[in-house]
């Protein structure tokens, strides 16, 4: 089953504006990671925060995380039509002692930045 | 690029048949980890091994089965294809004990006809 729940599943915006995208989860987590994937092909890395960080910037990433809700957001500013992408949300589990770091991913947010 | 290799890219085969998928990790990785990503299933772990061993089982079914060698590199073995089985298998992987984050490789496509 699906930990990860991106709200909305479908984002389509104007280059330069700015792309939020959301993500809710079911159980505790060791951190929560963001992902892009552009059609068909692999996924690649954009972030991690960790279950005790509230917020986390990379370039024109950024993302929070609200550990009370269970929810954390990826803000994409000044969106590019490079970025058009689908973008994961993955939660990595509470670490029980071994090295199982397996992610669990949501089904995705299709965000597309038209020129 | 990850760093992470797949072979191959594309595989198209017929139901019953017998494949394989390889996944060479990356430099000084332990940790190999599989995933299907299927349209109606979305992207769900099967199996991880760290440093040769099996560590973390998801959703992998019995007709599948994974091992990772000594000098790292893994292979996803998938037995008695179904036509549900196409899907895009990906190799991750991770250092562990540095880091959570896993690299992904490119994926190999699986059509079953």
């Amino acid at each position: 089953s699906q930990q990860g729940e991106e709200d909305p599943q479908a984002l389509s915006i104007q280059e330069g504006e700015n792309a939020t995208m959301n993500c809710s989860y079911k159980t505790s987590i060791n951190n929560l990671q963001w992902y892009r994937q552009n059609s068909g092909r692999g996924l690649v890395h954009l972030i991690l925060i960790r279950s005790n960080e509230r917020e986390k910037h990379s370039g024109r990433l950024r993302v929070t995380l609200d550990t009370s809700k269970k929810s954390s957001s990826l803000l994409i500013t000044a969106s590019r039509a490079a970025d058009t992408a689908s973008y994961f949300c993955a939660t990595g589990p509470v670490n029980s002692g071994g090295s199982n770091y397996k992610l669990t991913f949501g089904k995705g947010t299709l965000l597309t930045v038209n020129p | 690029d990850s760093g992470v290799t797949q072979t191959p890219k594309h595989l198209i085969t017929a139901t019953g048949q017998r494949v394989t998928l390889r996944c060479s990790p990356r430099s000084g990785d332990l940790s190999v980890y599989w995933y299907q990503q299927s349209l109606d299933q979305g992207l769900q772990f099967l199996i991880q091994y760290y440093n040769g061993e099996e560590r973390a089982k998801g959703n992998i079914l019995e007709r599948f089965s994974a091992q990772q060698f000594p000098d790292l590199h893994s292979e996803l073995n998938l037995s008695s294809l179904e036509l549900g089985d196409s899907a895009l298998y990906f190799c991750a992987s991770s250092v562990e004990g540095v880091q959570e984050t896993q690299y992904f490789g490119p994926g190999t496509r699986l059509l079953v006809l």
